[in-house]
Protein backbone atom coordinates (compact mmCIF):
# COMPACT_ATOMS: atom_id res chain seq x y z
CA UNK A 1 0.00 0.00 0.00
CA UNK A 2 1.43 3.15 -1.01
CA UNK A 3 -1.13 5.29 -0.16
CA UNK A 4 -1.37 8.89 1.18
CA UNK A 5 -5.16 10.04 2.22
CA UNK A 6 -5.69 13.62 2.63
CA UNK A 7 -8.98 14.89 3.51
CA UNK A 8 -11.24 17.15 2.90
CA UNK A 9 -10.80 16.66 -1.18
CA UNK A 10 -12.05 20.63 -1.69
CA UNK A 11 -12.44 22.83 1.21
CA UNK A 12 -13.76 26.62 0.87
CA UNK A 13 -13.41 28.89 4.18
CA UNK A 14 -13.63 32.44 5.41
CA UNK A 15 -10.80 34.46 6.27
CA UNK A 16 -11.82 34.14 10.20
CA UNK A 17 -12.36 30.37 9.87
CA UNK A 18 -10.27 28.12 11.77
CA UNK A 19 -10.04 24.52 9.70
CA UNK A 20 -7.68 21.63 9.51
CA UNK A 21 -6.50 19.49 6.81
CA UNK A 22 -5.26 16.06 7.53
CA UNK A 23 -3.44 13.54 6.09
CA UNK A 24 -2.99 9.90 6.98
CA UNK A 25 -0.37 7.10 5.49
CA UNK A 26 -0.19 4.03 6.78
CA UNK A 27 3.45 2.64 4.66
CA UNK A 28 5.60 3.02 8.18
CA UNK A 29 6.99 6.52 7.05
CA UNK A 30 8.74 8.33 9.49
CA UNK A 31 9.10 11.93 7.44
CA UNK A 32 6.06 13.64 6.63
CA UNK A 33 5.60 16.87 4.29
CA UNK A 34 3.24 20.01 3.61
CA UNK A 35 3.73 21.52 0.34
CA UNK A 36 1.11 24.12 -1.32
CA UNK A 37 1.06 24.35 -5.43
CA UNK A 38 -0.61 27.40 -7.29
CA UNK A 39 -1.87 27.44 -10.27
CA UNK A 40 0.53 26.06 -13.10
CA UNK A 41 3.16 26.35 -10.57
CA UNK A 42 5.21 23.47 -8.88
CA UNK A 43 4.98 22.67 -5.44
CA UNK A 44 6.74 24.62 -2.63
CA UNK A 45 7.77 23.39 0.15
CA UNK A 46 6.42 24.44 3.51
CA UNK A 47 7.01 21.80 6.26
CA UNK A 48 8.85 19.14 6.88
CA UNK A 49 8.30 16.53 10.02
CA UNK A 50 10.83 13.61 10.74
CA UNK A 51 10.28 11.24 13.87
CA UNK A 52 7.21 13.59 14.56
CA UNK A 53 9.38 16.53 14.93
CA UNK A 54 9.36 19.59 13.06
CA UNK A 55 13.10 19.72 10.36
CA UNK A 56 11.85 22.33 8.44
CA UNK A 57 9.94 25.50 8.38
CA UNK A 58 10.38 27.37 5.04
CA UNK A 59 9.27 30.62 6.70
CA UNK A 60 5.46 29.98 6.36
CA UNK A 61 3.31 32.73 8.07
CA UNK A 62 2.28 31.16 11.60
CA UNK A 63 -1.59 31.38 9.98
CA UNK A 64 -0.45 28.14 9.16
CA UNK A 65 -0.10 26.17 12.21
CA UNK A 66 0.88 21.89 11.67
CA UNK A 67 0.96 18.99 13.45
CA UNK A 68 1.95 15.43 13.86
CA UNK A 69 0.18 13.89 16.49
CA UNK A 70 1.48 10.09 15.90
CA UNK A 71 3.81 8.84 13.20
CA UNK A 72 0.88 8.17 10.86
CA UNK A 73 -0.88 11.90 10.69
CA UNK A 74 -0.23 15.35 9.37
CA UNK A 75 -2.26 18.10 10.15
CA UNK A 76 -2.20 21.57 8.87
CA UNK A 77 -4.23 24.17 11.37
CA UNK A 78 -5.53 27.43 9.07
CA UNK A 79 -6.26 30.52 10.76
CA UNK A 80 -7.09 34.23 8.90
CA UNK A 81 -5.99 33.07 5.99
CA UNK A 82 -5.72 35.46 2.65
CA UNK A 83 -7.53 34.58 -0.90
CA UNK A 84 -3.64 34.67 -1.92
CA UNK A 85 -3.84 31.43 0.24
CA UNK A 86 -5.87 29.70 -1.91
CA UNK A 87 -3.98 26.80 -3.71
CA UNK A 88 -3.67 23.05 -3.63
CA UNK A 89 -2.01 21.79 -0.26
CA UNK A 90 -0.07 18.47 -0.77
CA UNK A 91 0.80 15.77 2.20
CA UNK A 92 3.79 13.57 1.20
CA UNK A 93 5.25 11.19 3.25
CA UNK A 94 8.59 8.75 2.65
CA UNK A 95 10.33 6.31 4.59
CA UNK A 96 13.55 7.76 5.28
CA UNK A 97 15.44 11.04 6.07
CA UNK A 98 18.47 11.60 3.79
CA UNK A 99 18.91 8.27 2.08
CA UNK A 100 19.40 7.70 -1.39
CA UNK A 101 16.62 5.63 -2.25
CA UNK A 102 14.01 7.39 -0.40
CA UNK A 103 11.09 7.83 -2.51
CA UNK A 104 8.32 10.65 -1.74
CA UNK A 105 4.51 9.22 -2.08
CA UNK A 106 2.20 12.14 -2.55
CA UNK A 107 -1.27 12.62 -1.48
CA UNK A 108 -4.26 13.49 -3.92
CA UNK A 109 -4.24 17.19 -2.39
CA UNK A 110 -6.75 19.54 -0.72
CA UNK A 111 -7.80 22.19 -3.00
CA UNK A 112 -8.32 25.03 -0.84
CA UNK A 113 -10.40 28.37 -1.65
CA UNK A 114 -10.52 31.16 0.83
CA UNK A 115 -13.13 33.60 0.20
CA UNK B 1 19.71 27.32 -3.82
CA UNK B 2 18.83 24.33 -6.29
CA UNK B 3 17.21 25.33 -9.18
CA UNK B 4 15.63 23.07 -11.42
CA UNK B 5 14.20 23.69 -14.83
CA UNK B 6 12.54 21.49 -17.27
CA UNK B 7 12.63 21.85 -21.06
CA UNK B 8 10.37 21.62 -22.90
CA UNK B 9 7.18 23.33 -20.77
CA UNK B 10 4.13 22.07 -23.32
CA UNK B 11 4.83 19.57 -25.29
CA UNK B 12 2.15 18.08 -27.96
CA UNK B 13 2.60 14.81 -30.09
CA UNK B 14 0.83 12.20 -32.23
CA UNK B 15 0.01 9.06 -30.73
CA UNK B 16 2.56 6.42 -31.03
CA UNK B 17 5.53 8.69 -31.02
CA UNK B 18 8.70 8.51 -28.78
CA UNK B 19 9.73 11.29 -26.97
CA UNK B 20 12.41 12.77 -24.27
CA UNK B 21 11.38 15.34 -21.59
CA UNK B 22 14.46 16.92 -19.86
CA UNK B 23 15.38 18.30 -16.61
CA UNK B 24 18.14 20.21 -15.63
CA UNK B 25 19.55 21.16 -11.90
CA UNK B 26 22.38 23.83 -10.62
CA UNK B 27 23.72 21.86 -7.60
CA UNK B 28 25.20 18.51 -8.13
CA UNK B 29 24.99 17.37 -4.08
CA UNK B 30 21.83 15.66 -4.16
CA UNK B 31 20.39 12.52 -2.83
CA UNK B 32 18.28 11.29 -6.03
CA UNK B 33 15.73 12.84 -8.64
CA UNK B 34 12.51 11.63 -8.68
CA UNK B 35 9.99 12.19 -11.52
CA UNK B 36 6.15 12.70 -11.17
CA UNK B 37 2.98 12.90 -13.06
CA UNK B 38 0.34 15.27 -12.35
CA UNK B 39 -2.83 15.13 -14.00
CA UNK B 40 -5.30 18.33 -13.94
CA UNK B 41 -5.94 19.52 -10.36
CA UNK B 42 -4.79 16.13 -8.90
CA UNK B 43 -1.75 14.84 -6.68
CA UNK B 44 1.27 13.61 -7.82
CA UNK B 45 1.73 10.44 -8.37
CA UNK B 46 5.41 8.70 -8.53
CA UNK B 47 6.63 7.77 -11.76
CA UNK B 48 10.67 6.55 -11.38
CA UNK B 49 13.42 7.66 -8.74
CA UNK B 50 16.71 7.31 -9.47
CA UNK B 51 19.63 7.69 -7.06
CA UNK B 52 22.53 9.67 -7.51
CA UNK B 53 24.70 6.40 -7.98
CA UNK B 54 22.41 5.40 -10.50
CA UNK B 55 22.94 6.11 -14.41
CA UNK B 56 19.21 4.90 -15.62
CA UNK B 57 15.48 3.45 -14.63
CA UNK B 58 13.46 1.54 -16.80
CA UNK B 59 9.59 1.30 -15.82
CA UNK B 60 7.07 0.12 -18.55
CA UNK B 61 8.14 2.51 -21.25
CA UNK B 62 9.19 4.96 -18.99
CA UNK B 63 13.25 5.47 -18.90
CA UNK B 64 14.59 7.85 -16.93
CA UNK B 65 18.49 8.70 -17.03
CA UNK B 66 20.54 10.98 -14.95
CA UNK B 67 23.95 12.41 -15.69
CA UNK B 68 24.97 13.77 -11.85
CA UNK B 69 28.09 15.94 -12.95
CA UNK B 70 26.14 17.82 -15.67
CA UNK B 71 23.07 18.26 -13.69
CA UNK B 72 20.94 16.70 -15.71
CA UNK B 73 17.95 14.16 -16.19
CA UNK B 74 15.95 12.82 -19.28
CA UNK B 75 12.73 11.27 -19.17
CA UNK B 76 12.22 8.81 -22.57
CA UNK B 77 8.28 7.73 -22.87
CA UNK B 78 8.31 5.11 -25.84
CA UNK B 79 5.19 4.54 -28.04
CA UNK B 80 3.02 7.56 -26.51
CA UNK B 81 -0.56 7.09 -25.71
CA UNK B 82 -3.42 9.70 -24.91
CA UNK B 83 -3.72 8.44 -21.57
CA UNK B 84 -0.04 9.75 -21.09
CA UNK B 85 -1.13 13.45 -21.53
CA UNK B 86 -0.21 15.11 -18.16
CA UNK B 87 2.05 17.49 -16.32
CA UNK B 88 5.58 15.76 -15.73
CA UNK B 89 7.87 16.99 -13.00
CA UNK B 90 11.03 16.21 -11.83
CA UNK B 91 12.01 16.57 -8.77
CA UNK B 92 15.36 16.42 -7.01
CA UNK B 93 16.29 15.50 -3.41
CA UNK B 94 18.97 17.52 -1.72
CA UNK B 95 21.29 17.27 1.64
CA UNK B 96 20.42 19.30 4.87
CA UNK B 97 21.05 18.81 8.25
CA UNK B 98 17.47 17.58 9.85
CA UNK B 99 15.36 15.12 8.92
CA UNK B 100 13.72 14.05 5.79
CA UNK B 101 14.36 14.82 1.99
CA UNK B 102 14.32 18.25 0.69
CA UNK B 103 12.31 17.98 -2.58
CA UNK B 104 12.96 20.91 -5.39
CA UNK B 105 10.80 20.85 -8.49
CA UNK B 106 10.99 21.83 -11.66
CA UNK B 107 8.52 24.38 -13.28
CA UNK B 108 6.96 20.64 -15.23
CA UNK B 109 6.34 19.97 -18.68
CA UNK B 110 2.67 19.89 -19.81
CA UNK B 111 2.31 16.85 -22.17
CA UNK B 112 -0.97 16.54 -24.26
CA UNK B 113 -0.74 13.14 -26.94
CA UNK B 114 -3.30 13.48 -29.62
CA UNK B 115 -4.91 10.94 -31.47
Amino acid sequence: DTEVTQTPKHLVMGMTNKKSLKCEQHMGHRAMYWYKQKAKKPPELMFVYSYEKLSINESVPSRFSPECPNSSLLNLHLHALQPEDSALYLCASSQKQGSLNTEAFFGQGTRLTVV
Amino acid sequence: KQEVTQIPAALSVPEGENLVLNCSFTDSAIYNLQWFRQDPGKGLTSLLLIQSSQREQTSGRLNASLDKSSGRSTLYIAASQPGDSATYLCAVSGFFTGGGNKLTFGTGTQLKVEL
